[in-house]
């Protein structure tokens, strides 16, 4: 079975503009969640999709946002980027909603640089 | 904000010794899981531990629960050179009901000396 993948792996953005980051999940995971990792802030919560549906939300503010498609893909939008977006942004999947509950799969992870 | 954190926050420990990390946690939990990442990339599920279970073994990992000093152990035997890697504990707070997230700690680096 294929891992979680995302794209792009590495992204450089200028602050003001927006961005779109993109998550294939495990073949029958209905669950995606997205998660923001820094060096200062470690390891945050963004967001959980399931069905389509936004299950569960961080507490970042609204520049941020994401999708689920009805094939389970997600996507997260980050507008207005700001420096203190640089981070690696994780995506993860699983069997079934809720992310404490089952065994998260993540991606590689997308790197994001705003200069 | 973080529910846990690791103790210690890095660790360098001989290949073949026994490497031991703690967990402490705020809030009750429904369960509590250990994720290993490998610099700069994604994170892999060790194990999941429930509130009703005070320790889990898995190959040459034993996980221990103690809930009521909040804290976890994870011990990693006979250590090895690819076991250099972050180790993190995730929480799921018993207040999230039917709203469940993982709610990760500070992170142990763990380096393993050839």
């Amino acid at each position: 079975k294929a891992g979680v993948t995302q794209t792009p792996r590495y992204l450089i953005k200028t602050r003001g503009q927006q961005v779109t980051l993109s998550c294939s999940p495990i073949s029958g995971h209905r669950s995606v969640s997205w998660y923001q990792q820094t060096p200062g802030q470690g390891l945050q919560f963004l967001f959980e999709y399931f069905s389509e549906t936004q299950r569960n939300k961080g507490n970042f503010p609204g520049r941020f946002s994401g999708r689920q498609f009805s094939n389970s893909r997600s996507e997260m939008n980050v507008s207005t980027l700001e420096l203190g977006d640089s981070a690696l942004y994780l995506c993860a999947s699983s069997l079934g909603a809720g992310t404490g509950i089952y065994e998260q799969y993540f991606g590689p992870g997308t790197r994001l640089t705003v200069t | 904000s973080q529910q846990g954190e690791e103790d210690p926050q890095a660790l360098s420990i001989q290949e073949g010794e026994n490497a031991t990390m703690n967990c402490s946690y705020k809030t009750s939990i429904n369960n509590l899981q250990w994720y290993r990442q490998n610099s700069g990339r994604g994170l892999v599920h060790l194990i999941l531990i429930r509130s009703n279970e005070r320790e889990k073994h898995s190959g040459r990992l034993r996980v221990t629960l103690d809930t009521s000093k909040k804290s976890s152990s994870l011990l990693i035997t006979a250590s090895r050179a690819a076991d250099t890697a972050s180790y993190f504990c995730a929480t799921d707070a018993a207040s999230n009901f039917g709203n469940e997230k993982l709610t990760f700690g500070t992170g142990t680096r763990l380096t393993i000396i050839p």
